[in-house]
């Protein structure tokens, strides 16, 4: 079975730019999870969906970050603009469904922002 | 007081021995919780739950403790490959449910 898939790996962009996120979850996975991992934490939910509708996005900053899950299946982060404490790794991560509690995480992708 | 609290650490060990971490955690509603293990620049993966009394999986033991409001991961006869960090998980919340993770404990088994 694929797991979570995630691009790009790494992403090196200048303050104030924009950048975007892509996952694709496990088949079948209704729920979908956004976090932010800085150096030396532990994962930060940043917003939560399932299917196409947000459960809960009350840690994501609405000022620069937004994401969508379209048809309920992939998904999208983006930060526009970017600023320097935002240099984390962004893990997407999937689960079966509520009644299921073992989530699974994509590779990340390692933001710098310079 | 953080949610979901743990020792940083580093745990050196020498390869053999046993060790044990502790994850406090504040909510004392939780009922589910988990342990995963972090390789350096790698995703998190998920190493037991913890839903009850407790778990085992060959050399890994997890145990809750609700009176103390903590889960313990005991790792036995540790091998160099378990090196790694450590991050314990509570699933909790009122309405609707999320994972708040611990900070990770970082292990390092020596030879």
């Amino acid at each position: 079975e694929a797991g979570v898939a995630q691009s790009p790996r790494y992403k090196i962009i200048e303050k104030r730019q924009s950048v975007a996120f892509w996952c694709n979850p496990i088949s079948g996975h209704a729920t979908l999870y956004w976090y932010q991992q800085i150096l030396g934490q532990g994962p930060k939910l940043l917003i939560q969906f399932q299917n196409n509708g947000v459960v809960d996005d009350s840690q994501l900053p609405k000022d620069r970050f937004s994401a969508e899950r379209l048809k309920g299946v992939d998904s999208t982060l983006k930060i526009q603009p970017a600023k320097l404490e935002d240099s984390a790794v962004y893990l997407c991560a999937s689960r079966y469904d509520s009644l299921v509690y073992e989530q699974y995480f994509g590779p990340g992708t390692r933001l710098t922002v310079t | 007081r953080k949610e979901v609290e743990q020792d940083p650490g580093p745990f050196n060990v020498p390869e053999g021995a046993t060790v044990a971490f502790n994850c406090t955690y504040s909510n004392s509603a939780s009922q589910s919780f988990f342990w995963y293990r972090q390789d350096c620049r790698k995703e998190p993966k998920l190493l037991m739950s913890v839903y009850s009394s407790g778990n085992e999986d060959g050399r890994f033991t997890a145990q809750l403790n609700r009176a103390s409001q903590y889960i313990s991961l005991l790792i036995r006869d540790s091998k160099l490959s378990d090196s790694a960090t450590y991050l314990c998980a509570d699933y909790c919340g009122s309405g609707t449910y999320k994972y708040i993770f611990g900070t990770g404990t970082r292990l390092k088994v020596l030879a």
